[in-house]
């Protein structure tokens, strides 16, 4: 079964509103996370890290303040799109790494589509 | 960070061996080669990892070169279900940071 749970998988929203992703580790504890986002027929490009109770750490170009961060437990990570666009929509996946066996797990992704 | 190279996609028949090959000639010493996969629509899945052996399991064996520039993976019997995409990446053993290229895009035809 899942090891990472992402929720939700589907979400269609209004322009301007925000919309709030879930990434959970089932089965481990993970103090890192990681959040990606795809478009069509292109690969996963890395967002952002998140640091259990610490601040994430996003990649270059990635607006912090678009694409909050929150990891408050060592089980929980979540990805809110702020104020969000036509240009937000994406396929949103997290992982997690699982230090016992080295593995990064992948959730199932969120498909987001910003009206 | 270390790139690996990779056809954009390939194509193979259903019930036959299939040879996936990634080229990183710049891996450094302590680079773990890592081999995910992504069905349409769904997250990566993790497939099989090693750095200097090669190494099996119940997915797929993965063949390192000598010179670990170059790894392959072998999917011993491929089936409609293994169509995706194969993203080959080195991720450094201090690191939990995966960065994904574009990958191949694996065709079965029945």
């Amino acid at each position: 079964g899942a090891v990472v749970s992402q929720h939700p998988s589907r979400v269609i929203c209004k322009s301007g509103t925000s919309v709030k992703i879930e990434c959970r580790s089932l089965d481990f504890q993970a103090t890192t996370m990681f959040w990606y986002r795809q478009f069509p027929k292109q690969s996963l490009m890395l967002m952002a890290t998140s640091n259990e109770g610490s601040k994430a750490t996003y990649e270059q170009g990635v607006e912090k303040d678009k694409f909050l961060i929150n990891h408050a437990s060592l089980t929980l990570s979540t990805l809110t799109v702020t104020s969000a666009h036509p240009e937000d929509s994406s396929f949103y996946i997290c992982s997690a790494m699982d230090q016992l066996n080295e593995k990064l797990f992948f959730g199932s992704g969120t498909q987001l589509s910003v009206l | 960070d270390a790139k690996t190279t990779q056809p954009n996609s390939m194509e193979s028949n259903e019930e036959e061996p299939v040879h996936l090959p990634c080229n990183h000639s710049t891996i450094s010493g302590t680079d773990y080669i890592h081999w995910y996969r992504q069905l349409p629509s769904q997250g990566p899945e993790y497939v099989i990892h090693g750095l200097t052996s090669n190494v099996n399991n119940r997915m797929a064996s993965l063949a390192i070169a000598e010179d670990r520039k170059s790894s392959t993976l072998i999917l011993h019997r491929a089936t409609l279900r293994d169509a995706a995409v194969y993203y080959c990446i080195l991720r450094d053993m201090g690191d939990d940071k995966i960065i994904f290229g574009k990958g191949t895009r694996l065709h079965i035809l029945p």
